[in-house]
């Protein structure tokens, strides 16, 4: 099993551009996260889902969205980028309390 | 969800056994407490989990009191390469199974 997988693992971005950060885990984990980390600091949710067609919103979920299709994947979407959005992301999958963490994005908005 | 507080940092040198405290005063009654080990540049990782007394694993111990308002990651003869923030999180593990990170405690090791 790869586990979680994250593309790109770099990205730098124009402010007002758009993207999407990819996620997919192998493991049929019905439950995935979206986490962002400044440097220094904690992880804080911006978004999970529970299943395919389920997601909601975490702690810090404004200027970005979510879909779950497939169990699979669960891309996250940046639209018009700020530079308060530079950060490193992290998607994760659980089943039950262990959550499996991807490498992460490193993302930069100049 | 149940608020944690950890100590910011933490050092110690290698060989020695290092216990790093978390207090979840407002932990409920199905919460469970599970621990996150953090490197430089990488994802978290899964070190234990625990809902009272005491757990054993082949990395660490957690140590839980019968109230379980705080909890106690013990790490023992501990060597650089456990330099790296850990994180205590609390959460129930139900319909949502989210998961909130504090900043986590950086445990420095030195030689």
């Amino acid at each position: 099993n790869a586990g979680v997988t994250q593309t790109p693992k770099f990205r730098i971005l124009k402010i007002g551009q758009s993207m999407t950060l990819q996620c997919t885990q192998d493991m049929n984990h019905n439950y995935m996260y979206w986490y962002r980390q400044d440097p220094g600091m904690g992880l804080k949710l911006i978004y999970y889902s529970v299943g395919a067609g389920i997601t909601d919103k975490g702690e810090v979920p404004n200027g970005y969205n979510v879909s779950r299709s497939t169990t699979e994947d669960f891309p996250l979407r940046l639209e018009l980028a700020a530079p308060s959005q530079t950060s490193v992301y992290f998607c994760a999958s659980t089943q039950s309390y262990e959550q499996y963490f991807g490498p992460g994005t490193r993302l930069t908005v100049t | 969800l149940a608020k944690t507080t950890q100590p910011i940092s933490m050092d110690s040198y290698e060989g020695q056994e290092v216990n790093i405290t978390c207090s979840h005063n407002n932990i409920a009654t199905n919460d469970y407490i599970t621990w996150y080990q953090q490197f430089p540049s990488q994802g978290p990782r899964f070190i234990i989990q625990g809902y009272k007394t005491k757990v054993t694993n082949e990395v660490a111990s957690l140590f839980i009191p019968a109230d379980r308002k705080s909890s106690t990651l013990s790490l023992p003869r501990v060597s650089l390469s456990d330099t790296a923030v850990y994180y205590c999180l609390v959460g129930d593990g139900g319909a949502t199974n989210k998961l909130i990170f504090g900043t986590g405690t950086l445990l420095a090791v030195q030689p």
